[in-house]
């Protein structure tokens, strides 16, 4: 049962422009919520997280929105650039419980 | 601060072998967890270790799986019996806290052959 779902499998975005990967929930008791970066052959890399009690959280280019209600979190990447490119994984998270649960990741082209 | 380090990088197991996968966390991290990402697919969670202690094992197959995370020394994930299913990359991820930011290793990639 795949609690966190990234509907899209890849986007294309031109440099420059702004990139936005969506992430859906379906765990009413998930509170907490990280995107991941990866790159091939390397391990996820931390980016930016954001808890229930807010709405936005930005760093930099990177910007994350919760909408509680629609359970449902999106990352902003503004200016995009080439070296975005990558796979983005969401994960969430519930204070009842020990593990993230991530998505199945969003491969983020953005073309120069 | 030396960040998490899985070895080996790649590991090529015949059927029926033992696959052991090695990961230092980074200093000051007592929380350990291990992923899979089979391919095509997301990470997986496994099992989520604390010094000496499986904390929720909830996602480790039942069978030929363990985990452990010594007072001394790396955590170990061994696979007993390998087979082919088990190929995958494995992900070692550390954590100063529960539910902290999780920073994860390069990974293992296991082949099965």
């Amino acid at each position: 049962d795949q609690q966190v779902k990234q509907n899209s499998p890849s986007l294309s975005v031109q440099e420059g422009r702004i990139s936005i990967l969506n992430c859906d929930y379906t765990n009413s008791m998930f509170d907490y919520f990280l995107w991941y970066k990866k790159y091939p052959a390397e391990g996820p890399t931390f980016l930016i997280s954001i808890s229930s009690i807010k709405d936005k959280n930005e760093d930099g280019r990177f910007t994350v929105f919760l909408n509680k209600s629609a359970k449902h979190l999106s990352l902003h990447i503004v200016p995009s650039q080439p070296g975005d490119s990558a796979v983005y994984f969401c994960a969430a998270s519930a204070n009842t419980g020990n593990q993230f649960y991530f998505g199945t990741g969003t491969s983020l082209t953005v073309i120069p | 601060n030396a960040g998490v380090m899985q070895n080996p990088r790649h590991l090529v197991r015949r059927r029926g072998q033992e696959a052991r996968l090695r990961c230092s966390p980074m200093k000051g991290h007592s929380h350990v967890y291990w992923y899979r990402q089979l391919p095509e697919e997301g990470l997986k969670f496994m099992v989520y270790l604390q010094k000496e202690n499986i904390i929720d094992e909830s996602g480790m197959p039942k069978e030929r799986f363990s985990a452990e995370f010594p007072k001394e020394g790396p955590s170990i994930l061994r696979i007993q019996q390998v087979v082919r299913g088990d190929s995958a990359a494995y992900f070692c991820a550390s954590s100063p806290k529960v539910r902290g930011e999780a920073f994860f290793g390069q990974g293992t990639r296991l082949t099965v052959v």
